[in-house]
């Protein structure tokens, strides 16, 4: 089925460690973006691509990175891992953010 | 600065009855305006939108929205509530000619009684 598929689904880091999330998605969209939802935070805006080869920093970009690799992958790396970044990452894309956005599953991830 | 207001944090209904929530905005431009349904463990699914046009939009599982100018609002209806409607409701709004890049709420959950 089309749609965003993110991977890893579940993921716990040590304090220091790196690791990077994979977005990809199948739909020919242009724009694709990372959030991150907490509790009653709702979604914030990490980074996002509004088309291959631009990434720009969105709400909360501190201690991650981004690499648009191609029109269907966005990936998000933490280089050294916080508690602080403990949280459900949500890819998303979309043909223009006023268009809406189809999400992915999202991950899961826990820095002890 | 813009911002997006869901001014409950949860909602209770029975099944069968009807649902009204709420999102209001501050915004100085017209606004284009969402609203995503998440259900536990999911990413989030688009319902409904208003970009121009009709201020009463119609959405996927029967719901509606109303963008009222006057009031800052664009507030989310269901006529009956089923069971399976029980998630998280997120409102998004966004500035037309800007980045577009919308500002999401924080969140109403719905709980629905049997």
């Amino acid at each position: 089925n089309a749609g965003v598929t993110q991977t890893p689904k579940f993921q716990v880091l040590k304090t220091g460690q790196s690791m990077t999330l994979q977005c990809a998605q199948d739909m020919n969209h242009n724009s694709m973006y990372w959030y991150r939802q907490d509790p009653g935070m709702g979604l914030r805006l990490i980074y996002y691509s509004a088309s291959e080869g631009t990434t720009d920093k969105g709400e909360v970009p501190n201690g991650y990175n981004v690499s648009r690799l191609n029109k269907r992958e966005f990936s998000l790396r933490l280089e050294s891992a916080a508690p602080s970044q403990t949280s459900v990452y949500f890819c998303a894309s979309g043909r223009g953010a006023q268009h809406g956005y189809t999400f992915g599953s999202g991950t899961r991830l826990t820095v002890v | 600065a813009q911002s997006v207001t869901q001014p409950d944090i949860h909602i209770t209904v029975s099944e069968g009855a009807s649902l009204e929530l709420r999102c209001n905005y501050s915004y100085g431009a017209t606004p284009y305006l969402f609203w995503y349904v998440q259900s536990p463990g999911q990413g989030l699914q688009l319902l409904l939108k208003y970009f121009s046009g009709d201020t009463l939009v119609q959405g996927i599982k029967g719901f509606e929205a109303e963008f009222k100018r006057s009031q800052s609002s664009f507030n989310l209806r269901k006529p009956s509530v089923h069971w399976s409607d029980a998630a998280e409701y997120f409102c998004a709004v966004g500035v037309q000619g800007g980045s577009y890049i919308p500002t999401f709420g924080r969140g109403t959950s719905l709980i629905v009684h049997p």
